[in-house]
């Protein structure tokens, strides 16, 4: 079972928009709609961001975003403010046990 | 409201036993599959394996696999990771997680240390 694919870093000045990608296979991002992202910062727990592909938590932001194409999934930043850098992390059903897999992790710095 | 709250950290010897906890509550605990995620110093997450505590079928990752047990006791709201020979390399912060086809509460997190 390998990890989903996303670039290590992802840079942008305040009021920006960036967007993260997330590379599987047919077995995972792309063969279901169940494709999650999260947020975390140093020393805490991750915060679940985006579910569903493109579904908001209650709370959540609209400045975050979900997409799906074929195999990648992409989370999308608008307006990008300070507190916005953190570690980003996808996560996806899939058909291989355990059932779910993270993506590599991508650090957001806001310049 | 839901909570997961795990036991505290934790300061071990390479070779010796642990077993870390992760309490549910707010919710029906038998419902839901958790699961549980390392993150070592540094690194990205990485799922460890998953548990439903209704029939505590349980499924690991395959690196994972042989290394580590997790179990679950549904009258308690409690699931469990345990190493029975914790090594060095085993240095990390585990979180568990519940999950709903997404992970949609996350536990505060345990730091594990092994060292000599």
């Amino acid at each position: 079972q390998s990890a989903l694919t996303q670039p290590a870093s992802v840079s942008g000045s305040p009021g920006q928009s960036i967007t993260i990608s997330c590379t599987g296979t047919s077995s995972d991002v792309g063969g279901y709609n169940y494709v999650s992202w999260y947020q975390q910062y140093p020393g805490k727990a991750p915060k679940l961001m985006i579910y569903e592909v493109s579904n908001r938590p209650s709370g959540i932001s609209n400045r975050f975003s979900g997409s799906k194409s074929g195999n990648t999934a992409s989370l999308t930043i608008s307006g990008l403010q300070a507190e916005d850098e953190a570690d980003y992390y996808c996560s996806s059903y899939t058909s291989s046990t355990p059932l779910y897999v993270f993506g590599t992790g991508t650090k957001v710095t806001v310049l | 409201e839901v909570q997961l709250v795990q036991s505290g950290a934790e300061v071990k010897k390479p070779g010796e036993s642990l077993k870390i906890s992760c309490k549910g509550s707010g919710y029906s605990f038998t419902s839901y599959w958790i699961g549980w995620v390392r993150q070592m110093p540094g690194k990205g997450l990485e799922w460890m394996g998953i548990i439903y505590p209704g029939n505590s079928e349980t499924r690991y990752s395959p690196s994972f696999q042989g290394h580590v047990t997790i179990s679950a006791d549904k009258s308690l709201s409690t699931a469990y990771l345990q190493w029975s020979s914790l090594k060095a390399s085993d240095t990390a912060m585990y979180y568990c997680a519940r999950l709903s086809m997404t992970i949609d509460y996350w536990g505060q997190g345990t730091l594990v240390t092994v060292s000599s």
